[in-house]
């Protein structure tokens, strides 16, 4: 089973600021079946993007998704108030997939 | 509009049995993997398994292999998580998701989830 470390755990960040989270994985991730989710309090969650670096349907263009392999990027350009929240990584192969444990992002 | 509508809170003792239901809508139910991921209380989520309601063909991750059985109903686009004996640490939001993001014959990421079902154990 593949195992997905998401870093930071935490980022503190202020809007307008630009926002790097890292997913790195045990062993190599299928075609690039790497996708990100949001999750905000009280939600479920919601992807933006698939394939690596693909943006899901209505995910606005501050959000970019990058890497291949091992290691994944999710930038969002410019943190808007309402992209504070939990972002998670998640890799499919095999017939089955995993999630990475998260990253916070919150206002500085 | 595709739609993935769970079944309401559940409130069980430990030792009893439990399944929990996703009806979808809005799409071929038949022809989607339909996920499990389990959301512990502030932790984060998890891959339980994958169901295909065409054939029923189940891949349960290997942390809930033989620990719950995933079932669906095509006749009623219904798709269904059961527990024959809960534990506390069953305790968690349990959401469905469709597997709807494809590529090269895969599919991959969920694209739709539902509103989640909340399931308490207390000990």
């Amino acid at each position: 089973e593949i195992v997905l470390t998401q870093s930071p755990g935490t980022l503190s960040l202020s809007p307008g600021e630009r926002a790097t989270l890292s997913c790195r994985a045990s062993q190599s991730v299928s075609s690039n079946y790497l996708a990100w989710y949001q999750q905000k309090p009280g939600q479920a969650p919601r992807l933006l993007i698939y394939g690596a670096s693909s943006r899901a349907t209505g995910i606005p263009d501050r959000f970019s998704g990058s890497g291949s392999g091992t290691d994944f990027t999710l930038t969002i350009s410019r943190l808007e108030p309402e992209d504070f929240a939990v972002y998670y990584c998640q890799q499919y192969g095999r017939s089955t997939g995993t999630f990475g444990q998260g990253t916070k992002v919150e206002i500085k | 509009e595709v739609q993935l509508v769970q079944s309401g809170a559940e409130v069980k003792k430990p030792g009893e049995s439990l399944k929990i239901s996703c009806k979808g809508s809005g799409y071929s139910f038949s022809s989607s993997w339909i996920g499990w991921v389990r959301q512990m209380p502030g932790k984060g989520l998890e891959w339980m398994g994958i169901i295909y309601p065409g054939d029923s063909d189940t891949r349960y991750s290997p942390s809930f292999q033989g620990q719950v059985t995933m079932s669906a109903d095509k006749s009623i686009s219904s798709a269904y998580l059961q527990w024959s004996s809960l534990k506390a640490s069953d305790t968690a939001m349990y959401y469905c998701a469709r597997l709807g993001v494809c590529s090269r014959g895969t599919c991959h990421a969920f694209d739709h989830w539902g509103q989640g079902t909340l399931v308490t154990v207390p000990s």
